[in-house]
């Protein structure tokens, strides 16, 4: 299996209910991100947690990490049709050396498809 | 900003021709990532640079596949020959890696990617 690995693959719910999408890595990180991607389109970047961090809000957005598990979840509050889309996490590890750029892992993601 | 612009936005073409993908990213960012995306791979990082240098080109299928990024604002992404299995959406993405508190960032921004059918 590869880094950040999603689950579900997919997940269907009513407008209204919340959804909750899980992650899975193995190596260490220096923070943990959740992208959104609508069909045919670009990935979008939505919410960053660092290593240090346990959990993080942003709007309708929950995310939370936890590093001796090396799993995170998203949690998306009150949903709507138009939340309808593929949400991927997407590790980042610095390059050595001590750098601050480095890449992104991302894993297969899960489809959310969100009834009216 | 316009964000991340990639041209062209869809390519088709025949296997064996040369395919030349470009990207410009947001003016100020200094790394620039080239991703591949199917059905079967999910998203693959093929290349990354980072001040115009390529950092980690471990992610390029084989030598019909190379990258270069002249400057700042421009980046190309050449497959030659093409073959079917190369069809698929590449995104280019850039990001800033900050300084200071924001050195652990690194979140990136993608273009719209080019839809890319050999036949």
């Amino acid at each position: 299996s590869q880094q950040g690995e999603e689950d579900p693959q997919a997940l269907s719910i009513q407008e209204g209910e919340n959804a909750t999408m899980n992650c899975s890595y193995k190596t260490s990180i220096n923070n943990l991100q959740w992208y959104r991607q609508n069909s045919g389109r670009g990935l979008v970047h939505l919410i960053l947690i660092r290593s240090n961090e346990r959990e993080k809000h942003s709007g309708r957005l929950r995310v939370t990490l936890d590093t001796s598990k090396k799993s995170s979840s998203l949690l998306i509050t009150a949903s709507r049709a138009a939340d309808t889309a593929s949400y991927f996490c997407a590790t980042f590890a610095a390059n050595a050396g001590g750098t601050s750029y480095g890449k992104l892992t991302f894993g297969q993601g899960t489809i959310l498809t969100v009834h009216p | 900003d316009a964000g991340v612009i990639q041209s062209p936005r869809h390519e088709v073409t025949e296997m064996g021709q040369e395919v030349t993908l470009r990207c410009k990213p947001i003016s100020g960012h200094n790394s620039l990532f080239w991703y591949r995306q199917t059905m079967m791979r999910g998203l693959e990082l093929l290349i990354y640079f980072n001040n115009n240098v390529p950092i980690d080109d471990s992610g390029m299928p084989e030598d019909r596949f190379s990258a270069k990024m002249p400057n700042a604002s421009f980046s190309t992404l050449k497959i030659q020959p093409s073959e079917p299995r190369d069809s698929a959406v590449y995104f280019c993405a850039s990001s800033d890696p900050g300084q200071g508190a924001r050195s652990s960032y690194n979140e990136q921004f993608f273009g719209p990617g080019t839809r890319l059918t050999v036949l």
